[in-house]
């Protein structure tokens, strides 16, 4: 089934332990991102990956890592997590990183950071 | 990428049509509008998008404004299951196409 997974799908920690959320796609996607959903605040990007070896910014990428050393895979990383950083995170992907194409998600992943 | 407005929520009866608007007024040409919905707190899923042309697909149709400054994602026949945020964005058709934001969307009740 071609599908985004995240795992976990939800993690309680502490503040200052690092920490990794992983996400995998199955369909050969090139564009892959991460958002995170927030009460009131809808969905804003963290970290986008255009393919291989190729991340950016997004709308809010302070405390977070990405890397993309394969294409299916595209980890997100917090170094030190704050409470702050205690949210519902999405990883999203899409076959190209041309506009023509719509994303798939995966089931998200629910973290606190106490 | 151009900024989306929509409704914050909106009421619709079972088996009636749902028609949720959007306003896109600063698109520029090489932009798609794009439609997902979130159902509670699922991940979000794609439902349709279009360039110029109005769209059909199994799910819904996309009607777009002849100046493009505007879209209604029209869900024929809604049912209870259709209960769920809609959100509408937009999207560079070409290359770099990096970053993409998601605004509140509409959350549309549909009741029995």
């Amino acid at each position: 089934e071609a599908q985004v997974t995240q795992n976990p799908r939800y993690l309680i920690t502490v503040t200052g332990k690092k920490l990794t959320v992983t996400c995998s796609q199955n369909m050969n996607h090139e564009y892959m991102s991460w958002y995170r959903q927030d009460p009131g605040l809808g969905l804003r990007q963290i970290y986008y990956s255009m393919n291989v070896e190729v991340t950016d910014k997004g709308d809010v990428p302070e405390g977070y890592k990405v890397s993309r050393k394969e294409k299916r895979n595209f980890p997100l990383i917090l170094e030190s997590p704050s409470p702050n950083q205690t949210s519902l995170y999405f990883c999203a992907s899409s076959l190209k990183r041309t506009g023509n194409y719509g994303y798939t998600f995966g089931s998200g992943t629910r973290l606190t950071v106490v | 990428d151009a900024k989306t407005t929509q409704p914050t929520s909106m009421d619709c009866a079972e088996g009636r049509a749902a028609n949720l608007p959007c306003n896109h007024s600063t698109i520029s040409g090489n932009e798609y509008v794009y439609w997902y919905r979130q159902i509670h707190s699922q991940g979000p899923q794609y439902i349709i998008h279009g360039l110029k042309n109005n769209e059909t697909n199994e799910m819904a149709s996309l009607i777009i404004t002849e100046d493009r400054k505007s879209s209604t994602l029209i869900l024929p026949h809604a049912t209870l299951r259709d209960t769920a945020v809609y959100y509408c964005i937009v999207r560079v058709v070409n290359t770099n196409a990096g970053k993409s934001t998601f605004g509140d969307g509409t959350t549309l009740t549909v009741k029995p």
